[in-house]
C-alpha cells in the first residue's frame, strides 16, 4: 500500500479564499484523523471519523472549518473564509483496530503546509 | 489518557547510543507505551510499543520497568538521519483510543 496521501503538499492563498485538502487513507482503514501543527501548538486532532461518520469533531477550532468523508477512500478538510493565523502543516491519518499486532497505530500522510498571506 | 513527561530536547553524536526516558506516574493497568518518530517535515511514524518488560524491533528497543511509571526509548549507534523529534503516548490501546500528543523530545545528533 502506499500510505495516507494527502494533496497538495503545499498551498499558499490569500485570506479569505476557500482552502480544500484532500485525504486517501490506507485501503481497508476504518478510522481517519485530521490534525494540524504548529509551532505553539504542536500536534492538535481537529476531526476523527469511523466508518465515514464524524465522531469526534471538538478539535475543529471554529465554524470557518469543515471535514466530509465521502467514501471510505477519500476525505476533506476545507476552511472557508481562510485566515493568516490558519497558517500550518495539516495532517491526515488513518489506522484500524482489527487485526493489528500493536494496538491502535496510526499511520500519518506527508501533511499539507498551508501558509494564508 | 495518563500524563507523561519527556526532556523537551537531547544532543548526541553519530555512533552513541541514545536513550529518552519518559515518566508516566498515573499509567493505568490496561495502557500501553508507544513511541512515535517525527522527521522534520514529514508526519509522525510508528517505531515501537510495549507493555512490560523489554521489546525490541529493527529500530529501537523500549525498556519498562516493573512498576511501568517510566519507560526508555533506545536507540542503538544513532545516525544523522535519527535527528527527530520522539512521542511517547500512554493509552489504552486494547480498542479505539484519541492519541494525545506532547511536546515529544527533539533529538539532534551531531557528526
Amino acid at each position: 500500500d502506499a500510505g495516507v496521501i494527502q494533496s497538495p503538499r503545499h498551498e499558499v492563498t490569500e485570506m479569505g479564499q476557500e482552502v480544500t485538502l484532500r485525504c486517501k487513507p490506507i485501503s481497508g482503514h476504518d478510522y481517519l484523523f485530521w490534525y494540524r501543527q504548529t509551532m505553539m501548538r504542536g500536534l492538535e486532532l481537529l476531526i476523527y471519523f469511523n466508518n465515514n461518520v464524524p465522531i469526534d469533531d471538538s478539535g475543529m477550532p471554529e465554524d470557518r472549518f469543515s471535514a466530509k468523508m465521502p467514501n471510505a477512500s477519500f476525505s476533506t478538510l476545507k476552511i472557508q473564509p481562510s485566515e493568516p493565523r490558519d497558517s500550518a502543516v495539516y495532517f491526515c491519518a488513518s489506522s484500524t483496530t482489527t487485526g493489528a499486532l500493536a494496538k491502535n497505530i496510526q499511520y500519518f500522510g506527508a501533511g499539507t503546509r498551508l501558509s494564508v498571506l | 489518557l495518563a500524563k507523561t513527561t519527556q526532556p523537551i530536547s537531547m544532543d548526541s553524536y553519530e555512533g552513541q547510543e541514545v536513550n529518552i526516558t519518559c515518566s508516566h506516574n498515573n499509567i493505568a493497568t490496561n495502557d500501553y507505551i508507544t513511541w512515535y518518530q517525527q522527521f522534520p517535515s514529514q508526519g509522525p511514524r510508528f517505531i515501537i510499543q510495549g507493555y512490560k518488560t523489554k521489546v525490541t524491533n529493527e529500530v529501537a528497543s523500549l525498556f519498562i520497568p516493573a512498576d511501568r511509571k517510566s519507560s526508555t526509548l533506545s536507540l542503538p549507534r544513532v545516525s544523522l538521519s535519527d535527528t527527530a523529534v520522539y512521542y511517547c503516548l500512554v493509552g489504552d490501546y486494547t480498542g479505539f483510543q484519541k492519541l494525545v500528543f506532547g511536546t515529544g523530545t527533539r533529538l539532534l545528533v551531531s557528526p
